[in-house]
C-alpha cells in the first residue's frame, strides 16, 4: 500500500511571497490532516478534512493560509503571503475515518528569508 | 483547553537498561492517548495507544489517570529505539490530535 504523498520536500521562498503544498492521501482515507511542526515542537493541527469538507480549522491563521481538498482525494495547502515565522515542517496526514489511525506523509520542510 | 507535557526534551540510556518517557495531559474530558515515534529519516508514526493495552517493540504506556499521566516504558532499551517519540492527546468529536513536543531517546552501546 502507497503512503501518503507529499511535494515539494523543501522550499525556500522570501518573506511576502506565496507558496503552495500539495498532499495525496492513501487511497480511500476519507479524512485528511494538515498540521504545522515548528522546529523543537510536536506537530500542531492547522486543518482536518472529511472527505472534501473542513471539519476543524480552528487553528489555521485564515488571513494567510487556506487549504482544500477538491473531489475529497488531493489536498493543496497555501501560504499568501509568508511570513518568517511560517517556517516549519508541514505535515500531512490521512487516516480511514475520524477515530482511526493516523499515517504521515514525510513532509515538506519550508524555510522563509 | 488540552494540553500535553513531555518533561524531558533529551533522554539517553545505555542499551539494557530500561527507560521511561514521561507523558503528562490536561483534559477535561475521557482521554485517548497514544505514543508516535519518529526513527531518523522516517515518517511519524503510530507506536501504540492505550485503548488496545498492547505492548510494542516491547514498549508499554499505562493511562493514570488519578495522576494525568501515560508514560512509556520499555524494560530493555536497544540502539534501534533511539528515536523521537511524541506523546499525543484526542479530543473532541472529530478526535484531533494535541501533540506534545517529543522526546528525543538515544540508546547507548
Amino acid at each position: 500500500e502507497a503512503g501518503v504523498a507529499q511535494s515539494p520536500r523543501y522550499k525556500i521562498i522570501e518573506k511576502r511571497q506565496s507558496v503552495a503544498f500539495w498532499c495525496n492521501p492513501i487511497s480511500g482515507h476519507a479524512t485528511l490532516y494538515w498540521y504545522q511542526q515548528i522546529l523543537g515542537q510536536g506537530p500542531k493541527l492547522l486543518i482536518q478534512f472529511q472527505n472534501n469538507g473542513v471539519v476543524d480549522d480552528s487553528q489555521l491563521p485564515k488571513d494567510r493560509f487556506s487549504a482544500e481538498r477538491l473531489k475529497g482525494v488531493d489536498s493543496t495547502l497555501k501560504i499568501q503571503p509568508a511570513k518568517l515565522e511560517d517556517s516549519a515542517v508541514y505535515l500531512c496526514a490521512s487516516s480511514p475515518r475520524q477515530i482511526e489511525t493516523q499515517y504521515f506523509g514525510p513532509g515538506t520542510r519550508l524555510l522563509v528569508l | 483547553a488540552q494540553r500535553v507535557t513531555q518533561p524531558e526534551k533529551l533522554l539517553s540510556v545505555f542499551k539494557g537498561a530500561p527507560v521511561e518517557l514521561k507523558c503528562n495531559y490536561s483534559y477535561s474530558g475521557s482521554p485517548e492517548l497514544f505514543w508516535y515515534v519518529q526513527y531518523s529519516r522516517q515518517r511519524l508514526q503510530l507506536l501504540l495507544r492505550h485503548i488496545s493495552r498492547e505492548s510494542i517493540k516491547g514498549f508499554t504506556a499505562d493511562l493514570n489517570k488519578g495522576e494525568t499521566s501515560f508514560h512509556l516504558k520499555k524494560p530493555f532499551a536497544q540502539e534501534e529505539d533511539s528515536a523521537m517519540y511524541y506523546c499525543a492527546l484526542s479530543s473532541g468529536s472529530a478526535r484531533q490530535l494535541t501533540f506534545g513536543s517529543g522526546t528525543q531517546l538515544t540508546v547507548l552501546p
